[in-house]
């Protein structure tokens, strides 16, 4: 079956700790997205990538860092330097910048 | 001012009724316009996706877009408790002033759908 897959479904941090969530997919997409998600702020963008090995800031990256050394694969990593990470996390890809976004189902991340 | 507003509800209405979701945004260069689906601790599912003003229609589903009012919405016919989610609307971003897009979504707050039996 061909989609998104994001992991874990749900994860615990500690204050202090970095945590990596992955995001895997096979649609053959070039481009692919990070967004958080909080209760009546809609979606907002993290990183985005539009080829492997390349990708740029959105409009709230501090505290956060990814990697794109494969196409099928983006995980974002959530720093110590996120003050307030506890939210949930959305990956999206799609054929290239041009077409709509197609989304995993989320990995809801708590700080405990 | 967020540049896609839309009233986040929450929105309850009687199963068999039509349901007439909202968006309005400020920016003139957005062009095409997207409703997203997404049930409780789910990802967003793509609904339906228009460029040009005027209706398009998908089943029970129809968007419409307004450019000169710069108002969309979502109009659900014969609303069933499984159409019971967040309706999302979304808008590429255009692209910036060098002259590159990099596909940004600017989504609405979303607005939280309850339709009861």
């Amino acid at each position: 079956d061909g989609g998104i897959t994001q992991s874990p479904k749900y994860l615990f941090r500690k204050e202090g700790q970095n945590v990596t969530l992955s995001c895997e997919q096979n649609l053959n997409h070039d481009a692919m997205y990070w967004y958080r998600q909080d209760p009546g702020q809609g979606l907002r963008l993290i990183y985005y990538s539009q080829i492997v090995n390349d990708f740029q800031k959105g409009d709230i990256a501090e505290g956060y860092s990814v990697s794109r050394e494969k196409k099928e694969s983006f995980p974002l990593t959530v720093t110590s330097a996120q003050k307030n990470p506890t939210a949930f996390y959305l990956c999206a890809s799609s054929l290239d910048k041009y077409n709509e976004q197609f989304f995993g189902p989320g990995t809801r991340l708590t700080v405990l | 001012q967020k540049e896609v507003e839309q009233d986040p509800g929450p929105l309850s209405v009687p199963e068999g009724a039509i349901v007439s979701l909202n968006c309005t945004y400020s920016n003139s260069a957005f062009q095409y316009f997207m409703w997203y689906r997404q049930y409780s601790r789910k990802g967003p599912e793509l609904l339906m996706y228009t460029y040009s003003s005027g209706n398009k229609e998908d089943g029970r589903f129809t968007a419409q877009v307004d450019k000169s009012s710069k108002y969309i919405s979502l109009f659900i016919r014969d609303s069933q408790p499984s159409d019971s989610a967040t309706y999302l609307c979304a808008t590429p971003h255009p692209p910036n002033a060098g002259g590159t897009s990099y596909g940004k979504l600017t989504f609405g707050q979303g607005t939280i759908l309850t339709v009861h039996p």
